[in-house]
Order: structure tokens, then C-alpha cells, then sequence
């Protein structure tokens, strides 16, 4: 399964609300659809599993929706530890495919 | 606290082989699935490889089948990524994480900092 992850960069001010999109090329069961947030030097944070529930510690501005090929980030309003780059993964299928990112930086 | 530590990263030549390690603490590494996911540099997040809780499933991206190998010692909560007929292409951080599971779905919840792999002669 290919995830294709849009925009490739997404540039927002603190305070503004992030749209991050990740579509798949085939039928993903949401129960299996997750997103990460990465800063540089650091491993990959859990932010959101099956498709909407957050992780342990994750803030409410990060929520999840989507089902089958078509899922959505959403971060309600930027704070500027957000920004950093994005990824969906899929663990329904092997090989369990990661998109190729969305960085969001400071406009 | 859930901890994963690697090690066992370095600078190795084209064809040469390497074992990572990752060690786990602070919850019950026996009772989940667990992954090794890289990174090249620059690049984005590649799933490796991942095994069953007692080590009798394993699955691996298709570029590693026939020269890594997925293992684990839960008596000693430890994790191993043997990587055989290393190619410049292996070069990334590796990192080692858990996999969780549950009736919302599952996902890889706790990563280590990752051990860089750099194969070059």
C-alpha cells in the first residue's frame, strides 16, 4: 500500500489551523492508520492511532479523521513546538508503508 | 517508564555484517510485537522488520528478506537486528519501537533514539 502524503510542505503561522492530508492507494481499515510527528535530531512521536484516537500526552489540537484511502491531520491552532514533520503510517498490510512526510514550517 | 535503547551502530564496509541491539525496560517487552523501523539520511521513516511477541512471527520489507533477521531474548528483554551483506543503500538510523494494540487499533507507540548505520568502504 502507497501512502501519498499533500502538501509535501505546508507553510502556517503560529495560530492557524493545519489541514494534512494522506491518501492511500488502497483500502485502509482505519483501525490501522497512524501519525507521527518527527523534529530533527529526535525519533518519531505517536500522535494519533486508528485514524482519530490520540496518544497518551497528545494535546486536543491534534485530532484525526478519515476512512478507506482518504484520512486528515488537523491541528487546530498552531503553537510553535508544532512545527516539524509529519507522517502517516498503515499497519493493516506488511509492508507497513510510512508516507513520505509533510513538513511544516514557520511562514 | 517505557525506555528502548539501540546500540550496535557503526561504520561498516559494503558486504559486511552488523547485529543492533535494542533493550527494553519499564514495561513487559514479552507481551508486544516489536519493530525496526530506519531512516537514511534526509530521508523519510522505512518499516524494516517486526516479530511476534515469543519471537514465532516475523515479517520484513521486501530490500532486507534473505539478509536481516528480526530476533528477540525476552529473558533478557532484548531486541537484535542481524544485517548481513550490508549495502550502501542500508545507511540510516535505525530505530526500535513497540508495537501497541487494542480495540481502537495499534500502532508503534514507544521508539528508542536510534543507532545510525553507515556502510561505506
Amino acid at each position: 500500500i502507497v501512502l501519498t502524503q499533500s502538501p509535501g510542505t505546508l507553510s502556517l503561522s503560529p495560530g492557524e489551523r493545519a489541514t494534512l492530508s494522506c491518501r492511500a492507494s488502497q483500502s485502509v481499515s482505519s483501525s490501522y492508520l497512524a501519525w507521527f510527528q518527527q523534529k530533527p535530531g529526535q525519533a518519531p512521536r505517536l500522535l494519533i492511532y486508528g485514524a482519530s484516537s490520540r496518544a497518551t500526552g497528545i494535546p486536543d489540537r491534534f485530532s484525526g479523521s478519515g476512512s478507506g484511502t482518504d484520512f486528515t491531520l488537523t491541528i487546530s491552532r498552531l503553537e510553535s513546538e508544532d512545527f516539524a514533520v509529519y507522517y502517516c503510517q498503515q499497519y493493516g498490510s506488511s509492508p507497513y508503508t510510512f508516507g513520505q512526510g509533510t513538513k511544516l514550517e514557520i511562514k | 517508564e517505557v525506555q528502548l535503547v539501540e546500540s550496535g551502530g557503526g561504520l561498516v564496509q559494503p558486504g559486511g555484517s552488523l547485529r543492533l541491539t535494542c533493550a527494553a525496560s519499564g514495561f513487559t517487552s514479552g507481551s508486544y510485537w516489536m519493530s525496526w523501523v530506519r531512516q537514511a539520511p534526509g530521508k523519510g521513516l522505512e518499516w524494516v522488520a517486526n516479530i511476534k511477541e515469543d519471537g514465532s512471527g516475523k515479517s520484513y520489507v521486501d530490500a532486507v528478506k534473505g539478509r536481516f533477521t528480526i530476533s528477540r531474548d525476552n529473558s533478557k528483554k532484548t531486541l537484535y537486528l542481524q544485517m548481513n551483506s550490508l549495502r550502501a543503500e542500508d545507511t540510516a538510523v535505525y530505530y526500535c519501537a513497540r508495537l501497541y494494540s487494542s480495540s481502537s487499533g495499534r500502532a508503534l507507540d514507544f521508539w528508542g533514539q536510534g543507532t545510525l548505520v553507515t556502510v561505506s568502504s
